[in-house]
Parts: structure tokens; sequence; C-alpha cells
């Protein structure tokens, strides 16, 4: 399959607990994105990279979350002292840039369910 | 400020029934325009774009699309749906000056009866 990966595909933490996700985008795209999408909602933007920098936060984006694509290829999520309120399904994506219509595929998403 | 509105957020059709669901957006610029679905247990799939050209656009499946500029639309359209269309559906714009993300609506739940 060389579709958008994401690992795991599930994570149940406590409340205070640190995680992190992983995500392998399509082999020759050069962006990625990160989205959170809660019960009933659209994904939400939270950030993306352009290699191995990041270019956008979205002001959802608290300090407690951090983003990193070290060296252009995948990407990791992590959260620092989880809140109930960041239970929520993590999508990934990615996409080519400069192609006219910049088509973002995306991956399965990591369900993250915090106690 | 940029914004997404689906009018929809639940519809049930019976099979053979057409289909429009509607999209609004708010967004300073040249837009691009797309239309993701996602069936039960499945990923945000690509069901069709607009980035240039004509406003009629058609995308896998059967469904269609039209971008309407002066009225910041992009409806999606099926003139006759399937069981199998039974799935959530997405709106999204993203700016065509390549900016990076894109802003989706807050998705419509079809619900096809055999």
């Amino acid at each position: 399959d060389t579709g958008v990966s994401q690992d795991p595909r599930h994570k149940i933490t406590k409340r205070g607990q640190n995680v992190t996700f992983r995500c392998d985008p399509i082999s020759e795209h050069n962006r990625l994105y990160w989205y959170r999408q809660t019960l009933g909602q659209g994904p939400e933007f939270l950030t993306y990279f352009q290699n191995e920098a990041q270019l956008e936060k979205s002001r959802l984006l608290s300090d407690r979350f951090s983003a990193e694509r070290p060296k252009g290829s995948f990407s990791t999520l992590e959260i620092q002292r989880t809140e109930q309120g960041d239970s929520a399904m993590y999508l990934c994506a990615s996409s080519l840039a400069g192609t006219a219509s910049n088509e973002q595929f995306f991956g399965p998403g990591t369900r993250l369910t915090v106690l | 400020a940029q914004s997404v509105s689906q009018h929809n957020h639940h519809v049930i059709l019976s099979e053979a029934a057409s289909l429009e669901l509607g999209c609004n957006y708010s967004y300073g610029g040249t837009v691009n325009l797309f239309w993701y679905v996602q069936y039960p247990g499945q990923h945000l799939q690509l069901l069709l774009k607009y980035f240039s050209g004509d406003p009629l656009v058609k995308g896998i499946k059967g469904f269609e699309a039209e971008f309407i500029k002066s009225k910041f639309s992009f409806n999606l359209r099926k003139p006759s749906v399937q069981w199998s269309d039974t799935a959530e559906y997405f709106c999204a714009v993203g700016g065509s000056s390549n900016t990076g993300k894109l802003i989706f609506g807050q998705g419509t739940t079809l619900q096809v009866k055999p």
C-alpha cells in the first residue's frame, strides 16, 4: 500500500500522560499536514510542513502540542500532558507542492481517547 | 474569516433519488474547492476538485459539482444515488496560491435506504 499511513490507529491514555503519533506520507510528497477531527465535525487544520520546515501552525495548536518532520519524510505529533478535550481523531495528509490543485491525500487517522 | 458551511447535516434518501448537497464558503482570494467522502470505516477520499477552468466538474462514481463564484458555492450533485453512497461528505476550500491548509465544512451524513 503506497498511501499515507499512520501509527498507532488507536491510542487510549490517561489524563496527564504524553502521547506520540507517527505519519508516513506518500513517498514523493513533500508536504505533510496534521488535522484534528472531533465527532460530528470536519477536520480542523493543525499544522503543515514542506520538507522539514514547519510552515504554518494553527492557533488550535497549544504549546502542549509539537510536531516534527526531521528528515522531510515521516512526521511525529506529540501531545504532552493530555487532557480529555484532546480526545479526537488525528489525521495526517500529504501532497505535492507545486501542483495546481494542491490535492491532499489522507491517512486512516489515529483515534485518541483520553480517560 | 475563512469558513465553509454545509447546509445539510443529515440527509436520508431512497435509492435512485437525486442528491444535492449544499456548500458555501467564505475565503479571500482565488480558491481551490474539494469534496471528500468518508465511507463507513474508511479514510477520507477525494470525490472531485475544482481549481480552474470549467466550473462544472465531474468526479468519481457519478458525482459532479458546480462552482458558482458569484454565490460562493460549490454544491455536490448526483442524479441517482445508490445504497453504496451512504457516507459522510465534506466540502473543503484551499487557497489557489498553494498556501497549504484546507478548511473543511462540518460534513453531511448521507444515508441511502435500499
